[in-house]
């Protein structure tokens, strides 16, 4: 048992270029999330899932496209990066169903620096 | 909307004496509330949640809806609570947790 798992741990971009963040876990969780982590801002969210099929976005959902086309992958994909998008993202996941009682289990993050 | 705020960026004290982080929320129900920590080099992990009501690591939290508050208490702080810690929030809906800013613990020997 995995739990969340995140790669790549590092990624060095250029402004314009695409990549795609990746994400899976191996507990039949319903719930992911991505998360990214800025100094002085906390975590916010940018997108999450309740299941396979259904994405939908957080509080800073600009640049950004998920998909969720299984239970165990939530891919994070950049379009054209940017350096705002300098960040360590995170990737979270849970029971759906009950999330008041079900903790986020994170992922070890991706640090992305965009030059 | 929901909010949580954490009003302190940083918070230092010494091996031994009482911490407290606060955090207080917007939110017009009734809300979940979660301490998240992330120890250095460590992913992020639940500390508690305040429908266990539980003590872990000597770190407890009381929910006080009537200052729409849910601060986080140790009696007497030790070197490895050094991290960071985020107040969280879930509400009603299908939405993710909304955090708070962080408060960067910092205990000094």
């Amino acid at each position: 048992n995995a739990g969340v798992t995140q790669t790549p741990k590092f990624q060095v971009l250029k402004t314009g270029q695409s990549m795609t963040l990746q994400c899976a876990q191996d507990m039949n969780h319903e719930y992911m999330s991505w998360y990214r982590q800025d100094p002085g801002m906390g975590l916010r969210l940018i997108h999450y899932s309740v299941g396979a099929g259904i994405t939908d976005q957080g509080e800073v959902p600009n640049g950004y496209n998920v998909s969720r086309s299984t239970t165990e992958d939530f891919p994070l994909r950049l379009l054209s990066a940017a350096p705002s998008q300098t960040s360590v993202y995170f990737c979270a996941s849970s029971y759906a169903r009950d999330r008041e009682n079900s903790p986020l289990h994170f992922g070890n993050g991706t640090r992305l620096t965009v030059t | 909307a929901q909010r949580v705020t954490q009003p302190e960026k940083l918070l230092s004290v010494f091996k031994g004496a009482p911490v407290e982080l606060k955090c207080n929320y917007s939110y017009s129900g009734s809300p979940e509330l979660f301490w998240y920590v992330q120890y250095s080099r460590q992913r992020l992990q639940l500390l508690l949640r305040h429908i266990s009501r539980e003590s872990i690591k000597g770190f407890t939290a009381d929910l006080n809806k009537g200052e729409t508050s849910f601060h986080l208490k140790k009696p007497f702080a030790q070197e490895e609570d050094s991290a960071m810690y985020y107040c969280a929030l879930v509400g009603g809906g299908a939405d993710g947790l909304t955090f708070g800013k962080g408060t960067h613990l910092i205990i000094q020997p």
